[in-house]
């Protein structure tokens, strides 16, 4: 079964720098989705980027960006240029067939 | 841009008593899901429903638990006799295809069910 962990609970990170959040993940599969969530305080669970395991490429979206080692079953979220609305839990995703399978998350905040 | 929208946003109910909980998916989307999310822990998949019926389900989703699509626009989850554990937020998901480049789901905003 596949499994994804997340072994950062809390991240801190100050306005303006750069934070990676850490993700790795256990599968046979050779072929499959991995997405980064965002859930701030309400609750919501918003996209914040998604991969997929046959691109080689990096996915980025704006100021956030990911470093998807597929050998090392790796999948880092990088934050640049950090900004306060950027603080919430951030959970790392895997789709397996049907379902996502998420880690455990992480708390991030950010401080001005 | 179109949403996935979920009603109620918090309800509270005696355990033992019934709750249906009402997701409006995103119109052209046909693949649907919920999920929990007990407090202070991770999302977790409870089922996913194709074509008028189950595709998945996990350990979570037993028999107090159940799903339907009673019209073209609403998917609800029922769970017919509440315990305290049921306690939780319940997002639902939906997804336009089965692949390719529109595989992503997207979330609504949660229910949150407490259970007294």
């Amino acid at each position: 079964a596949q499994t994804v962990t997340q072994s950062q609970p809390e991240m801190s990170v100050q306005e303006a720098e750069t934070v990676t959040l850490s993700c790795t993940y256990d599968t046979s599969e050779s072929d499959y989705y991995l997405f980064w969530y965002k859930q701030p305080p309400s609750r919501q669970m918003i996209l914040v980027i998604r991969q997929e395991a046959y691109k080689q490429q990096n996915a980025t979206e704006n100021r956030f960006s990911v470093n998807f080692q597929k050998a090392a079953k790796s999948f880092s979220l990088k934050i640049s240029d950090s900004q306060l609305g950027d603080a919430a839990m951030y959970f790392c995703a895997y789709r397996s067939a049907n379902k996502l399978i998420f880690g455990q998350g992480t708390e991030l905040s950010v401080k001005p | 841009e179109p949403e996935v929208t979920q009603t109620p946003s918090h309800q509270v109910t005696q355990m033992g008593q019934e709750v249906i909980l009402r997701c409006v998916p995103i119109s052209n989307h046909l693949y649907f899901y919920w999920y929990r999310q007990i407090l202070g822990q991770k999302v977790e998949f409870l089922v996913s429903f194709y074509n008028n019926e189950i595709s998945e389900k996990s350990e979570i989703f037993d028999d107090q638990f159940s799903v339907e699509r009673p019209d073209g626009s609403n998917f609800t989850l029922k769970i017919r006799s509440t315990k305290l554990e049921d306690s939780a937020m319940y997002f639902c998901a939906s997804r336009r295809t089965s692949g390719g480049r529109y595989n992503e789901q997207f979330f609504g905003p949660g229910t949150r069910l407490t259970v007294l």
